[in-house]
């Protein structure tokens, strides 16, 4: 069980807006930044979110990020089928947590 | 663009210990933090550890008593001890790059270690 908890599953069509939660504490998301990570299958995690809703360079305005007080969410606008994958949010509280994972399908 | 490649044996017996390293290139390493993450088989991620360029560590409070982190600047390298495995320390282990504040910004491609007699 993570500490940060994420729906194991989520699902959109084509150019559907979908949104994947990330609930926590006081100690993490209430206190400190939320970065968001996104696996496609078979390769290295990709830094997609940080400092709750910064994008780094070359990340589409498609991804967006926001924080409300020990919540996180990840929304995906124009969703593409190559946005399927598993998304992870994290946080620092003691240690970098990490979320359980949702995985993203595209239907 | 920095570039990350994980290294070591692909597996390792039941007690013994497991060693990893990671090679930066196209950047050096005297600079930002520099972590281990692990991901089981189907499973989610987790946090082994970091050090800073100037030797300074954090690890994950699960695995400490277990985990060392240490860095060769002259190598432009760093590597991972974990001793006393089990199979529960099968896992793809990936070597990432930390941006202070701005997250895990470069990552090897991950090297799959198994625990296993």
């Amino acid at each position: 069980q993570s500490v940060l908890t994420q729906p194991p599953s989520a699902s959109g069509t084509p150019g559907q807006r979908v949104t994947i939660s990330c609930s926590g504490s006081s100690s993490n998301i209430g206190t400190n930044s939320v970065y968001w990570y996104q696996q496609l299958p078979g390769t290295a995690p990709k830094l997609l979110i940080y400092s709750n809703n910064q994008r780094p360079s070359g990340v589409p305005d498609r991804f967006s990020g926001s924080v409300s007080g020990t919540s996180a969410s990840l929304a995906i606008s124009g969703l593409r089928s190559e946005d399927e994958a598993d998304y992870y949010c994290a946080a620092w509280d003691d240690r970098l947590r990490f979320g359980g994972g949702t995985k993203l399908t595209v239907l | 663009q920095v570039q990350l490649q994980e290294s070591g044996p692909g597996l390792v017996r039941p007690s013994e210990t497991l060693s990893l390293t990671c090679v930066v290139s196209g950047g050096s390493i005297n600079s930002h933090y520099w972590n281990w993450i692990r991901q089981p088989p189907g499973k989610g991620l987790e946090w082994v550890g970091y050090i800073h360029y100037s030797g300074s560590t954090n690890y994950n409070p699960s695995l400490e008593s277990r985990v060392t982190i240490s860095i060769d600047t002259s190598k432009n390298q760093f590597s991972l001890g974990l001793t006393s495995v089990t199979a529960a320390d099968t896992a793809i282990y990936y070597c990432a790059r930390d941006d202070v504040g701005s997250g895990l910004d470069s990552w090897g491609q991950g090297t799959l270690v198994t625990v296993s007699s």
